[in-house]
């Protein structure tokens, strides 16, 4: 049964550092690795997407990597801002089923 | 990029009540469906995996009777959550995918809290 670990469950930086979060997974043998990000009693936003078979997905400020055989994944946000406070999730996709395993996230607070 | 829409976003209801919540598709044609479950601080749960017209398929310790889902067309699945009480209060989550989006990112609404009181 694939497991998500988040580390850590919560950091707070100051507006403008550079920035990396991390997700580990125990089952390699995965289809993708999704990141998201959750406002407060919100739904979940679609970041960045890795497919099994790349390495890294930038968007912006944002850069994820996957390492299969390690079974981890970070996302590296540059130049935070406060807007960028919010949880990140990291999920897991095994197979070509849709079924999604997640990690419990982390909290990240950006001080102006 | 793909739109789910999930409603309502917020209802506080007394207990023994049924609870119906909606998950459209709003540009694509979703043979899939997910619905999540997440308490507090904690990580989104998958309840069940509902395909468009046949029974959906339930997580281990999801009540299928309690938690009734369908999925009548390829833009809509339902959750209902039956005779409701407290310790069924959470926010509830839905997502929707098809074949032809296998390597896409999966695309959720934007949550229902659900109040049991």
């Amino acid at each position: 049964k694939q497991e998500v670990t988040q580390i850590p469950a919560a950091l707070s930086v100051p507006e403008g550092e550079n920035l990396v979060l991390n997700c580990s997974f125990t089952d390699s043998a995965i289809y993708n690795l999704q990141w998201f990000r959750q406002d407060p009693g919100k739904g979940l936003t679609s970041l960045l997407l890795i497919q099994s078979s790349q390495r890294e997905q930038t968007s912006g400020r944002l850069n994820a990597s996957l390492d299969k055989s390690s079974g981890r994944s970070t996302l590296y946000i540059a130049a935070s801002q406060p807007g960028d406070s919010a949880t990140y999730l990291c999920a897991a996709r095994r197979g070509s089923n849709y079924k999604l395993t997640f990690g419990k996230g982390t909290l990240l607070t950006v001080n102006p | 990029g793909a739109v789910v829409s999930q409603h309502p976003s917020w209802v506080i209801c007394k207990s023994g009540t049924s609870v119906k919540i909606e998950c459209r598709s709003l540009d694509f044609q979703a043979t899939t469906m997910f619905w999540y479950r997440q308490f507090p601080k904690q990580s989104l749960m998958l309840m069940a995996t509902s395909n468009e017209g046949s029974k959906a398929t339930y997580e281990q310790g999801v009540e299928k009777d309690k938690f009734l889902i369908n999925h009548a067309s390829l833009t809509l699945s339902t959750l209902t959550v039956t005779s409701a009480h407290p310790e069924d209060s959470s926010f509830y989550i839905c997502s929707a995918s098809s074949p032809g989006r296998i390597g896409q990112p999966q695309h959720f609404g934007d949550g229902t809290r659900l109040s049991i009181l």
